[in-house]
């Protein structure tokens, strides 16, 4: 069985500009939740997608949003970029969401210049 | 808004020695519990999960973690640790809702746990 593909691995971007990540949850799985991971910070969470609506959001500025498709394929989006946007971004997938254990992709290395 | 600590941030060990990582969670509503490991190179991947019962829970590689409700703590065990051991350890809680369902993971700093053979 694949695992949770995110695409793609390393991005670069410069300030101002805005970016798009992708990614496959596990066959089968319908919840689809987006994490940040930074040195500072460490992980923190971002929202949470089952069938196709937004279940659960952080506490992150509006310019971080995503969408689920019917597929369970998830995409987040983050606008006009900031140099503190620079961070391992992270999709974990379960089959119907948070109350169970999340299998997480490789993600996805932003870099802001 | 509910926080993780985990205490150490960094520990070092000889093979055979027993390990024990400390995690405490500030949310006093029902929980979920969970450790997460990232091996080097690889992605995170859950060790063990409490969600409700015997508050000593086993997980893989010989792992186990006790949840002990009056003192808001979820540590994690191990009697004799192996080289390959050598990881980063994510103690991880979300808020469960009465309706079903729960929140999002809040993961704790994370442990940089390194084995010396």
């Amino acid at each position: 069985k694949a695992g949770v593909t995110q695409t793609p691995r390393y991005l670069i971007k410069t300030r101002g500009q805005q970016v798009t990540l992708s990614c496959s949850p596990i066959s089968g799985h319908r919840s689809v939740s987006w994490y940040q991971q930074t040195p500072g910070q460490g992980l923190q969470f971002l929202f949470e997608y089952f069938s196709e609506t937004q279940r659960n959001k952080g506490n992150f500025p509006g310019r971080f949003s995503g969408r689920q498709f019917s597929n369970s394929r998830s995409e987040m989006n983050v606008s006009t970029l900031e140099l503190g946007d620079s961070a391992l971004y992270l999709c974990a997938s379960s089959v119907t969401g948070a109350e169970q254990p999340q299998h997480f992709g490789d993600g996805t290395r932003l870099s802001i210049l | 808004a509910q926080s993780v600590s985990q205490h150490n941030h960094h520990v070092i060990l000889s093979e055979a020695a027993s390990l024990e990582l400390g995690c405490n969670y500030s949310y006093g509503g029902t929980v979920n519990l969970f450790w997460y490991v990232q091996y080097p190179g690889q992605h995170l991947q859950l060790l063990l999960k409490y969600f409700s019962g015997d508050p000593l829970v086993k997980g893989i590689k010989g792992f186990e973690a006790e949840f002990i409700k009056s003192k808001f703590s979820f540590n994690l065990r191990k009697p004799s640790v192996q080289w390959s051991d050598t990881a980063e350890y994510f103690c991880a809680v979300n808020r469960r809702y009465s309706g079903g369902g729960a929140d999002g993971l809040t993961f704790g700093k994370g442990t940089h746990l390194i084995i010396q053979p």
